[in-house]
């Protein structure tokens, strides 16, 4: 079964930081872009930032830029959101999600999300 | 970067009705749009790709169209467990945006 499981979430003060973890089953994780997005409470979408297959390129929204650091681990299938400098406008479910180039590089399978919330 | 707006931000209707909305772009995305449904507490599912390709296991009361910058999705014939929130979203270039979604509720 292809799967995506993300984990680390949890209750951080403001200015503090957390990585985020997605570990990928079911699929040869090594041949896909991954992307992060964000949902705040009651609140739409977002997109946080993406990594390329090998790693080698990176992509991020503004609103994260210099504060956020996306990496993979292809060996351990295995997708990172190291986050600095938390504010309360981090608070979300974040999601990993897998892209796929051949389906007009839609997000295609999904992550159940973890919970982050900056408070103090 | 490319905006989407989504309208209308929320619908009612009943089982069995025929629903459209739309998502319109800020530029043109060719047919990169990609629709989105998202249930309560639950994680996004992908339901159209390329504006108006049906995603493997989505009912086909599920249809796109549009290119360019003016999108639509329609469902031909609402049913209990289609309330939901419907997302489009670019992949034609980063970042990658959303629209802000719109909500179908119960009539």
């Amino acid at each position: 079964e292809v799967q995506l499981v993300e984990s680390g979430g949890d209750l951080v003060q403001p200015g503090g930081s957390l990585r985020l973890s997605c570990a990928a089953s079911g699929f040869t994780f090594s041949n896909y872009w991954m992307h992060w997005v964000r949902q705040a409470p009651g609140k739409g979408l977002v997109w946080v930032s993406r990594v390329s297959s090998d790693g080698s390129g990176t992509n991020y929204a503004d609103s994260v830029k210099d504060r956020f650091t996306i990496s993979r681990d292809n060996a351990k299938n295995t997708l990172y959101l190291q986050m600095n400098s938390l504010g309360a406008e981090d608070t979300a479910v974040y999601y990993c999600a897998r892209s796929r180039a051949d389906i007009a590089r839609s997000m295609d399978v999904w992550g159940q999300g973890t919970t982050v919330t900056v408070s103090s | 970067d490319i905006q989407m707006t989504q309208s209308p931000s929320s619908l009612s209707a009943s089982v069995g009705d025929r629903v459209t909305f739309t998502c319109r772009a800020s530029q043109s995305i060719s047919t990169y749009l990609n629709w989105y449904q998202q249930k309560p507490g639950k994680a996004p599912k992908l339901l159209i790709y390329a504006a108006s390709s049906l995603q493997s296991g989505v009912p086909s009361r599920f249809s796109g169209s549009g290119s360019g910058t003016d999108f639509t999705l329609t469902i031909s014939s609402l049913q209990p467990e289609d309330f939901a929130t419907y997302y489009c979203q670019q992949s034609y270039s980063t970042p990658r945006t959303f629209g802000q979604g719109t909500k179908v509720e119960i009539k």
